[in-house]
């Protein structure tokens, strides 16, 4: 059972905006920053996201992220078929000592 | 731009050692601003952590708790690369095995890029 808890399953329509959840606790995410990945089918998984909110040069700005407490949102607006993908976030864990990964969200775009 | 290159067998007997390599071009190992990582994706879907190995004025090794004792990350500084071993392998050690950079600040922590991963069977 993964650490940081994510819906299994999301799904929007081309077009709408999708929001993924990634939920931790006070030695998580609650005192460390997030990362998010996407993993196209058959590939490595791709760094999104970092310290919760900031894109890399290449990320579309219709990915963003957010944090509040102990939880973590990735947003995805303007959604097109190429974002279907699985959907991790990640942080360190205090109290583990250890990197801690959620167990994936897969987005459908229908 | 950074790429890491695996190579490595995929198929390991049970009992044996796991080994594979991450060659790096862009970047080096000896860097003093990156971390080098393994982490394993299980057949299931879910990402792991394995381990990691760093250069700040001396090698350090970090490694998750569910390997720390089966598990070696080493660099190799003559060739700009580094490896994974994982001794006493069983079926459970079945997953694609991925390499990657691991960018670090305060509090911080986020993995760019990763390598094309490795499908690792363990089987008799």
């Amino acid at each position: 059972q993964s650490v940081l808890m994510q819906p299994p399953s999301v799904s929007a329509a081309p077009g709408q905006n999708v929001t993924i959840s990634c939920s931790g606790g006070s030695s998580s995410i609650g005192n460390n920053y997030v990362s998010w990945y996407q993993q196209l089918p058959g590939t490595a998984p791709k760094y999104l996201i970092s310290d919760n909110n900031k894109r890399p040069s290449g990320i579309p700005d219709r990915f963003s992220g957010s944090r509040s407490g102990t939880s973590a949102t990735l947003g995805i607006t303007g959604l097109q078929t190429g974002d279907e993908a699985h959907y991790y976030c990640a942080t360190w864990d205090d109290s583990l000592s250890d990197v801690v990964f959620g167990a994936g969200t897969k987005l459908t775009v229908l | 731009q950074v790429q890491l290159q695996q190579s490595g067998p995929g198929l390991v007997r049970p009992s044996q050692t796991l080994s594979l390599t991450c060659a790096i071009s862009g970047d080096s190992v000896s860097s003093n601003s990156a971390s080098w990582s393994w982490i394993r994706q299980s057949p299931s879907g879910g990402l792991e952590w394995l381990g990691r190995t760093y250069y700040r004025s001396k090698w350090y090794h970090n490694y998750a708790v569910s390997v720390k004792s089966r598990m070696t990350v080493n660099p190799d500084t003559s060739r700009n690369q580094f490896s994974l071993q994982l001794n006493s392998v069983t079926p459970e050690d079945t997953a694609v095995y991925y390499c990657a950079r691991e960018l670090v600040g305060p509090r911080t922590n986020w993995f760019d890029p990763w390598g094309q991963g490795t499908l690792v069977t363990v089987s008799s």
